[in-house]
């Protein structure tokens, strides 16, 4: 079975400009995560989608960051404007029900400069 | 709110022994324990998956124990080998939102 697919795998930008990943969780899978894992921490979930509904997103910086999924299937994270401290790891993973076990695709490695 | 912590941050063990990674959990009130691994530079590859109903899960030289009371879980490594390096990460899933939350994880290096 595939796996969670990311897109980027990486990219580099200049503060202030704008960034979009791409995430295709599991065929069937109704609950995606996505996490920031800054470099030598554990990751740190931004927001939890359950089908294309929002479950939390507490800790979205929702001044710049924001996160949409569509028909319950693919999401994207975009960041704008970015900032310095967003430099990081962005992972999305997905889980086929809400107690299931969770997968995680290769992540996005964003630095901004 | 749920705080993971591992303990140790780091650890360098000589090739083929046996080693012991912790993981303890603040609220009780999980559903599941996962244990994942990371390669640098790379995603998790989740490794064990325990229910709170259950003591244990193994996968072949990989042991994980969950003592959900205590709020603690074990991941016991036999036999370590140098494709063993690389940073354990452990996650409970939390109820109420069903929060996924990480430890800080502990990096390992098997030695020759």
């Amino acid at each position: 079975e595939a796996g969670v697919a990311q897109s980027p795998r990486y990219k580099i930008i200049e503060k202030r400009q704008s960034v979009a990943f791409w995430c295709n969780p599991i065929s069937g899978h109704a609950t995606l995560y996505w996490y920031q894992q800054i470099l030598g921490q554990g990751p740190k979930l931004l927001i939890q989608f359950q089908n294309n509904g929002v479950v939390d997103d507490s800790q979205l910086p929702k001044d710049r960051f924001s996160a949409e999924r569509l028909k319950g299937v693919d999401s994207t994270l975009k960041i704008q404007p970015a900032k310095l401290e967003d430099s990081a790891v962005y992972l999305c993973a997905s889980s086929l029900e809400r107690h299931t076990e969770a997968f995680f695709g290769q992540g996005t490695r964003l630095t901004v400069v | 709110k749920q705080e993971v912590t591992q303990i140790p941050a780091a650890l360098s063990v000589p090739e083929g022994e046996n080693l012991v990674l912790n993981c303890s959990f603040t609220d009780s009130a999980i559903y599941n324990l996962q244990w994942f691994r990371q390669d640098p530079g790379k995603g998790l590859t989740s490794l064990l998956l325990i229910q709170s109903s259950q003591r244990e899960q193994t996968s072949g030289r990989l042991n994980a124990s969950l003592d959900k009371s205590s709020g603690r879980s074990t991941l016991y490594i036999a036999a370590s080998q140098p494709g063993d390096s690389a940073t354990y990460l452990c996650a409970v899933l939390t109820g109420g939102g069903n929060k996924l939350t990480f430890g800080t994880g502990t990096q390992l290096k098997v030695e020759l």
